[in-house]
């Protein structure tokens, strides 16, 4: 079935420990975002890549990182991980490079950092 | 600051109608967004608004007035499977999504 993948779908984390939430689609689409989701929060992008090769620095970026070496994989790395990082993480990808506003979105990652 | 607003949970009957609405101040516009995601699981997209008036899609229509900043989702001959949070966002002057915190649809039969 088409569409985002990610890994793992749950995880607990001792604070400190670097981790990282993978993530991969098959649509062929040139642009990918990761956002954290929290309780009574609207969606926050942590970082997004337009096309492969290139990112930027969404609105939450401090203690996350990415990388984009094709089109297809975007992982998101905790080099070492706080308390304040358990969240629900989601993947989405969107056909154009420029941003259109419809979001394809992966199952999510749910992850604990004690 | 950019803000989005919405009700955070609403109660509506099976087979009637419910409007959630949504407000927002966002440093400009282009677009205003509905998804919709049930317990546990990803977002997916609802509808698109960029100009003023009602856009129908089948049981769902969304309403955008840019003067007012202001949008509401309306669900007709609600299902049980409408039960889920409704999200509104808004695409600001970078071409960023703004995201309200969601509203959760409780469905009673």
């Amino acid at each position: 079935i088409a569409g985002i993948t990610q890994a793992p779908t749950s995880q607990i984390l001792a604070a400190g420990r670097r981790m990282t939430l993978r993530c991969t689609q098959d649509m062929r689409h040139n642009a990918m975002y990761w956002y954290r989701q929290d309780l009574g929060l609207g969606l926050r992008l942590i970082h997004y890549s337009n096309t492969a090769g290139t990112t930027g620095k969404g609105e939450v970026p401090d203690g996350y990182s990415v990388s984009r070496a094709n089109t297809d994989d975007f992982p998101l790395t905790l080099a070492s991980a706080v308390p304040s990082q358990t969240s629900v993480y989601f993947c989405a990808s969107s056909p154009r490079a420029e941003n259109t506003g419809e979001l394809f979105f992966g199952e999510g990652s749910r992850l604990t950092v004690l | 600051g950019q803000n989005i607003d919405q009700p955070t949970e609403m109660t509506a009957t099976e087979g009637a109608i419910v409007q959630i609405n949504c407000t927002y101040q966002t440093s400009g516009f282009n677009g205003l967004f509905w998804y919709q995601q049930h317990a546990g699981e990803a977002p997916t997209f609802l509808s698109y608004n960029v100009l003023d008036g009602l856009e129908e899609k089948g049981r769902f229509s969304s309403f955008l007035s840019r003067s007012k900043g202001y949008s509401y989702l309306l669900l007709k001959e609600l299902q049980m499977k409408d039960s889920a949070s409704y999200l509104c966002a808004v695409m600001d002057s970078n071409y960023q999504l703004i995201w309200g915190a969601g509203t959760k649809l409780i469905i009673k039969p």
